[in-house]
């Protein structure tokens, strides 16, 4: 199966935005969805984890959420800042396998 | 603190082989499974392989299997990525990255820094 996510996204700070990670076969709720962060020139760094858990040190700014009726998963931050700028990726499985998304840039200015 | 060091990379013809390795410190490498994460230039992340934390199972994706092999050295605590057959669409950043919870496979939760492979004549 393939995760599909919007290609780029731009919002202003303080605003709220949400990524969507479409499912193309299979349900969403079979396995558990993560999120990633990229900044230019770094690591990626775990975000959110199975669906909705936020690691310690992320703020509540950031939340997942599952719908059904779209078979998607969805990354929300809200209060939007400057340094949220950055490539976002959604990940979950596919059998013993990992699939990506192919990513979203956001854009905040 | 757990610290993962990628090494290795370089430029390589195509056809030529590479391997990669990813020394990990500050936990006990033995108790958990690791993944290799690429990103090519002006692409999007790609999952490449992982191997349990006791190596008695292996998966690749279909863009490199039968071409590259993931191992593990738990005496050395470091992870390897052997790429033989290598490919111009193998150019990427290449990425090891740590399972959350120990004796578990499931998401790559704390990454290293990344090692260049460009493939090139």
């Amino acid at each position: 199966f393939v995760l599909t996510q919007p290609h780029s996204l731009s919002e202003s700070p303080g605003k709220t935005v949400t990524i969507s990670c479409t499912r193309s076969s299979g349900s969403i709720f079979s396995n558990y969805v993560q999120w990633y962060q990229q900044r230019p020139g770094s690591a990626p760094t775990i975000v959110i984890y199975e669906d909705y858990q936020r690691p310690s040190g992320v703020p509540d700014r950031f939340s997942g959420a599952i719908d059904r009726s779209s078979n998607s998963a969805s990354l929300t931050i809200s209060g939007l800042k400057t340094e949220d700028e950055a490539d976002y990726f959604c990940q979950s499985y596919d059998g013993s396998k990992r699939v990506f998304g192919g990513g979203t840039k956001l854009t905040v200015l | 603190q757990v610290h993962l060091v990628e090494s290795g990379g370089g430029v390589v013809r195509p056809g030529r082989s590479l391997r990669l390795s990813c020394t990990a410190s500050g936990f006990s490498f033995s108790d958990y499974g690791f993944h290799w994460v690429r990103r090519a230039p002006g692409k999007g992340l790609e999952w490449v392989a992982v191997i349990w934390y006791d190596g008695s199972e292996k998966y690749y994706a279909d863009s490199v299997k039968g071409r590259f092999t993931i191992s593990r050295d738990n005496s050395k605590n470091t992870l390897y990525l052997q790429m033989n057959s290598l490919r111009a669409e193998d150019t990427a950043v290449y990425y090891c990255a740590r399972d959350p919870q120990e004796f578990s496979s499931s998401w790559p939760y704390r990454w290293g820094q990344g090692t260049l492979v460009t493939v090139s004549s």
